[in-house]
């Protein structure tokens, strides 16, 4: 089992329509989460971090955290033609603090938004 | 900076050559990690620092793979005698404060490396 597991894409969406991007995560003592958007052949863009359970919203944008399930999400309202790009869910720091602050990956989801 | 800054933005180097890579954090942030992405989104963690400390070096292979953090100067990956597999993009990134406290890493544009 991968430590960080996106749900498969890609993800094909209208313009307008609410994306919904999902990840799991095997560490149970995981304390922070961030969602990235990676264009092609451009660096990761830190879009969402979320550290506590519950919903966090910018925007646009809203994480879901729910850790008993080990289990966070990343909803896109009013998609854009503009938001077509890989999500990477990223999880980092658990409580024993052995991870030192590294991000773990998941293996991304591409999204397209079609107008 | 307000950005992470990388140099060079595309490295070629032979099988067995020396590559070398930079980066600068943003202004006031203490750690820097390095990932290695390779097969498209594939990110492997390789070494962080806090300022020029080594705070965790657990995904470097040593036997090739150095980096350094000093004083007033950017940090650099070293790898020795690079191989085909080595062929990637680096990222580094930064940021402000790390665990327990909530902290965000934020990236640089990358070094293509490329070996052939």
């Amino acid at each position: 089992q991968k430590e960080v597991e996106q749900n498969s894409g890609p993800l094909s969406v209208p313009e307008g329509a609410i994306a919904s991007l999902n990840c799991t995560y095997s560490d149970r003592g995981s304390q922070s989460f961030f969602w990235y958007r990676q264009y092609s052949g451009k660096s990761p863009e830190l879009i969402m971090s979320i550290y506590s359970n519950g919903d966090k919203e910018d925007g646009r944008f809203t994480a879901q955290l729910n850790k008993a399930s080990q289990y966070v999400s990343l909803l896109i309202r009013d998609s854009q033609p503009s938001d077509s790009a890989t999500y990477l869910c990223a999880v980092g720091a658990n409580a024993g603090g052995t991870s030192y602050g590294k991000l773990t990956f998941g293996q991304g989801t591409i999204l397209t938004v079609h107008p | 900076g307000e950005e992470v800054a990388q140099t060079p933005k595309h490295l070629v180097r032979g099988e067995g050559q020396k590559a070398k890579l930079y980066c600068a954090p943003i202004k006031g942030h203490s750690y820097v990690f390095w990932y290695q992405q390779v097969l498209k989104n594939e990110f492997k963690f390789l070494i962080s620092f806090q300022n020029e400390n080594v705070f965790d070096e657990t995904g470097m292979p040593k036997e090739r793979f150095s980096a350094k953090c000093l004083p007033n100067s950017p940090c650099s990956l070293e790898i020795q005698a690079t191989k085909l597999e080595d062929s990637a993009v680096y990222f580094c990134a930064s940021s402000q404060s790390a665990p327990p406290d909530s902290y965000e890493q934020y990236f640089g544009p990358g070094t293509r490396l490329t070996v052939t």
